[in-house]
């Protein structure tokens, strides 16, 4: 069954660092979103992409953070400056019947922020 | 907001019981899932129920939907230990806007 892809599955990083986390949704889904979910808390809606463009995105996807869809397979989420609040575990999903419809979602990359 | 409240948080059986969690929301929705997650693993979805349907099945899994009280439920019948995971309701509403979680439920089935 085909699966949407993450890596790395953990990332450890200095406050103020660049992070850049890397999705493989699956092939011929055109719908592709992050969420995160802070350890044992509600999974929060980041952003969403349709089109080569951002659809929607939340009031925590600040200037901070930026996503991008450079070959046409992979969909990153790059977080700029890292601060200590953005450690979370980050999920990439992606559907391909259209916006509010089934996801699949990836294992998620946990991101620590020191 | 539209993001679904679960109930309870924590649940706690034995196996072969009957698990039932509820959720409820704010806003008219187009449809209404349930998603299930192992500890430390992406979310599964389980079950999609479109807001003019009122039951769904699937396997050992029923969905309602109660549009006019602004509810769903999820029963899972003779749960099982590997059903031990978190299940979270996700509501989208009509504007084609992306799917909103809830806080979950953390289901626990003891053998």
């Amino acid at each position: 069954e085909p699966e949407v892809t993450q890596t790395p599955s953990h990332q450890v990083t200095q406050m103020g660092q660049e992070v850049i986390l890397r999705c493989v949704p699956i092939s011929n889904h055109l719908y592709f979103y992050w969420y995160r979910q802070i350890l044992g808390q509600k999974v929060e809606f980041l952003v969403s992409f349709y089109n080569n463009e951002i659809s929607e995105k939340s009031e925590i996807f600040d200037d901070q953070f930026s996503v991008e869809r450079p070959d046409g397979s992979n969909f990153t989420l790059k977080i700029r400056s890292t601060k200590l609040e953005d450690s979370a575990m980050y999920f990439c999903a992606s559907s391909g019947e259209g916006a509010g419809e089934k996801l699949f979602f990836g294992s998620g990359t946990q991101l620590s922020v020191l | 907001s539209q993001q679904g409240e679960e109930d309870p948080q924590a649940l706690s059986i034995q196996e072969g019981e009957n698990a039932t969690m509820n959720c409820s929301y704010k806003t008219s929705i187009n449809n209404l899932q349930w998603y299930r997650q192992n500890s430390g693993r992406g979310l599964v979805h389980l079950i999609l129920i479109r807001s003019n349907e009122r039951e769904k099945h699937s396997g050992r899994l029923r969905v309602t939907l109660d549009t006019s009280k602004k509810s769903s439920s999820l029963l899972i019948t003779a749960s099982r230990a590997a059903d031990t995971a978190s299940y979270f309701c996700a509501t989208a509403n009509s504007g084609n806007t992306p799917l909103v979680f809830g806080k979950g439920t953390r289901l626990s089935v003891i053998a």
